[in-house]
């Protein structure tokens, strides 16, 4: 099965700076999406942009996601030191009734 | 609504033993799942559930069993508990299937085990 494969794994910056991390993944995809994991919580969405779609904002989040790379990026600008947590990317895989999870970035935004 | 409820939070076991992982959810949704998650590994699937009856198995199903006779309510069973079980359990709903536009994705809390 696919799986969507976050770069960097681990990622700390002051406050204000921002933040960008990636995915990559190997199959056709409807959507992708990400989700944010707070230590010791259970994950939180943020955001999804459909295979048709090359950029989606979201408050300080931006995504951007090119098919022909198989690959999507996530922005967060201006962080926060709420900010910090791990930040994973799923998948879908066409024609399968599952989602594929990224092994996870790790933002640590220092205040 | 409560969302995605899960218990216990924790536990502990010895090997062999077996024990049932609670999930239920509140929002009437068809897909239910379950995943393990292990430090620099991610989120596997374990099995996933499209519907009231209806299960499968994910990428990691060997050890646990799962059913689903309602709606709300998606257990899953280790059926004799090894140390390569210990792990944070996370059970997750969305409305829809994977890869429609409803398949955002709901998570408990998680049962964080411990197979001694």
């Amino acid at each position: 099965s696919q799986q969507g494969e976050e770069d960097p794994q681990a990622l700390s910056i002051q406050e204000g700076e921002n933040a960008t991390m990636n995915c990559s993944y190997k199959t056709s995809i409807n959507n992708l999406q990400w989700y944010r994991q707070n230590s010791g919580r259970g994950l939180v969405h943020l955001i999804l942009i459909r295979s048709n779609e090359r950029e989606k904002h979201s408050g300080r989040l931006r995504v951007t996601l090119d098919t022909s790379k198989k690959s999507s990026s996530l922005l967060i600008t201006a962080s926060r030191a709420a900010d910090t947590a791990s930040y994973f990317c799923a998948t879908d895989d066409e024609g399968n009734n599952r989602l594929a999870f990224g092994k996870g970035n790790q933002v640590v935004v220092i205040p | 609504n409560a969302g995605v409820t899960q218990t216990p939070k924790f536990q502990v076991l010895k090997t062999g033993q077996s024990m049932t992982l609670q999930c239920a959810q509140d929002m009437n949704h068809e897909y239910m799942s379950w995943y393990r998650q292990d430090p620099g590994m991610g989120l596997r699937l374990i099995h996933y559930s499209v519907g009231a009856g209806i299960t499968d198995q994910g990428e990691v199903p060997n050890g646990y069993n799962v059913s689903r006779s309602t709606t709300e309510d998606f257990p899953l069973r280790l059926l004799s508990a090894a140390p390569s079980q210990t792990s944070v359990y996370f059970c997750a709903s969305s409305l829809g299937l994977a890869g429609t536009s409803t398949d955002t994705q709901y998570f408990g809390p998680g049962t964080r085990l411990t197979v001694l």
